[in-house]
């Protein structure tokens, strides 16, 4: 089963923006809607981010989604020291009839 | 408020039958998608399986066909997964979640472990 592409890690200071990117294909985002999931170790992942763009009730509008084509990204801005967790993203594949989540980034708030 | 809660983790040895069940209240269950998904120990999360809100429709993962069987009991509010000939690699917490808007997984159960050792 096909995965989508995440960098390993991604890193900022308190404050600043930092982004991350989601690659796919044409049968998972390039057709389908892209979602996001912040998951703190231990716990169970939660959503942060439906409809490529669309935060659910809650979620602070520091976090941002966007989707281009065939690639996906989310935006933290006001980097805060509780944001440094783990992120994926995911989508439908309409190829494998199957949900297909990111290899995941890891936020590290320096 | 939306609650999900899995039971029936355990320790359980290779080519053992193990079933999960994961309790939902808080919405109108027999309206949404429920899906199963699992991480194993130090991993990312990995997609397991998709059951439409009727039951009419069921999805797997590919290392999961003809293994595995996603069911749902709407008069109980409960979703099940069915696993058979298990394999060192199913070791995981498995997590339940509802399909929300846009095939995105809005609430999620906290999980139970499944270990898959002899």
């Amino acid at each position: 089963q096909s995965v989508l592409t995440q960098p390993p890690s991604a890193s900022g200071t308190p404050g600043q923006r930092v982004t991350m990117s989601c690659s796919g294909s044409s049968s998972d985002i390039g057709s389908n809607y892209v979602n996001w999931y912040q998951q703190v170790p231990g716990a169970a992942p939660k959503l942060l981010i439906y409809r490529n763009d669309q935060r659910p009730s809650g979620i602070p509008d520091r976090f941002s989604g966007s989707k281009s084509g065939t690639s996906a990204s989310l935006a933290i801005s006001g980097l805060r020291s509780e944001d440094e967790t783990d992120y994926y993203c995911a989508a439908w594949d309409d190829s494998l009839s199957g949900y297909v989540f990111g290899t995941g980034t890891k936020v590290t708030v320096l | 408020q939306v609650q999900l809660v899995e039971s029936g983790g355990r320790v359980v040895q290779p080519g053992m039958s193990l079933g999960l069940s994961c309790a939902a209240s808080g919405f109108t269950f027999g309206s949404y998608g429920m899906h199963w998904v699992r991480q194993a120990p130090g991993k990312g999360l990995e997609w397991v399986a998709f059951i439409w809100y009727d039951g009419s429709k069921k999805y797997y993962v590919d290392s999961v066909k003809g293994r595995f069987i996603i069911a749902r009991d709407n008069s109980k509010n409960t979703v099940y997964l069915r696993m058979n000939s298990l394999r060192a690699e199913d070791t995981a917490v498995y997590f339940c979640a509802r399909d929300g808007r846009a095939a995105s997984l809005d609430y999620w159960g906290q999980g139970t472990l499944v270990t898959v050792s002899s």
